[in-house]
């Protein structure tokens, strides 16, 4: 069955700028987490999504926003492009956030350049 | 909010050897425990987990083992191959909440 993925693949911007990365999780799957991955940093936790809302928020300003729709498909969007967004964006995947935790798997990213 | 920290940062071993990365944590409600791997290029890859009703794990090479008293658990890469060369990262969770991760160590297999 096909994996998590991302779109698009690489992005260049300018600062102030707005981008929209979109995440399409595995069949099934009604969970999706984006993380912002930098070096040095590890995987910082954005948000998580499950039946279209927003069910955990991580530390980041209110430039970083998402939302998942029906069909469990998730976009995050960044607004007023700065240089320090410049990361991989990744987007996680899991049958449901519930109760008995389940695996998450990753789609490739998207690498975002903020020029 | 849940502190996750991972040792070493680098890691160098030769082909053949044993390799481990320990992490702690701080929350003791944390229950599930999955270890990625990631390739250059590549997203995550989840090579094996432990909740925390287990003590230790194997899979072929990998094992994990966790001291939930302790708040620690490890990774454990026995013989290992110039293929595991990869940043491995441990991460945390519990139940309705998000997966925390490690800052990643990095392996190096030199054959």
């Amino acid at each position: 069955k096909a994996g998590v993925t991302q779109t698009p693949r690489y992005l260049i911007k300018t600062r102030g700028q707005q981008v929209t990365l979109s995440c399409s999780p595995i069949s099934g799957h009604r969970s999706v987490s984006w993380y912002q991955q930098t070096p040095g940093q590890g995987l910082q936790f954005l948000f998580e999504y499950f039946s279209e809302t927003q069910r955990n928020k991580g530390n980041f300003p209110g430039r970083f926003s998402g939302r998942q729709f029906s069909n469990s498909r998730s976009e995050m969007n960044v607004s007023t492009l700065e240089l320090g967004d410049s990361a991989l964006y990744l987007c996680a995947s899991r049958k449901t956030p519930g109760q008995v935790n389940t695996e998450a798997f990753f789609g490739q990213g998207t690498r975002l350049t903020v020029v | 909010g849940e502190n996750v920290e991972q040792h070493p940062s680098t890691l160098s071993v030769q082909e053949g050897d044993s390799a481990v990365i320990k992490c702690t944590y701080s929350d003791s409600a944390s229950n599930y425990f999955p270890w990625y791997k990631q390739e250059l290029g590549k997203g995550p890859q989840l090579i094996i987990d432990i909740r925390s009703n287990v003590g230790e794990k194997k899979d072929q090479r990998i094992a994990v083992t966790l001291n939930k008293t302790a708040k620690h658990f490890s990774l454990h890469i026995t013989e290992t191959q110039p293929e595991d060369s990869a940043v491995y990262f441990c991460a945390v969770n519990q139940a309705g909440t998000a997966l925390i991760f490690g800052k990643g160590t990095t392996l190096s297999v030199s054959s």
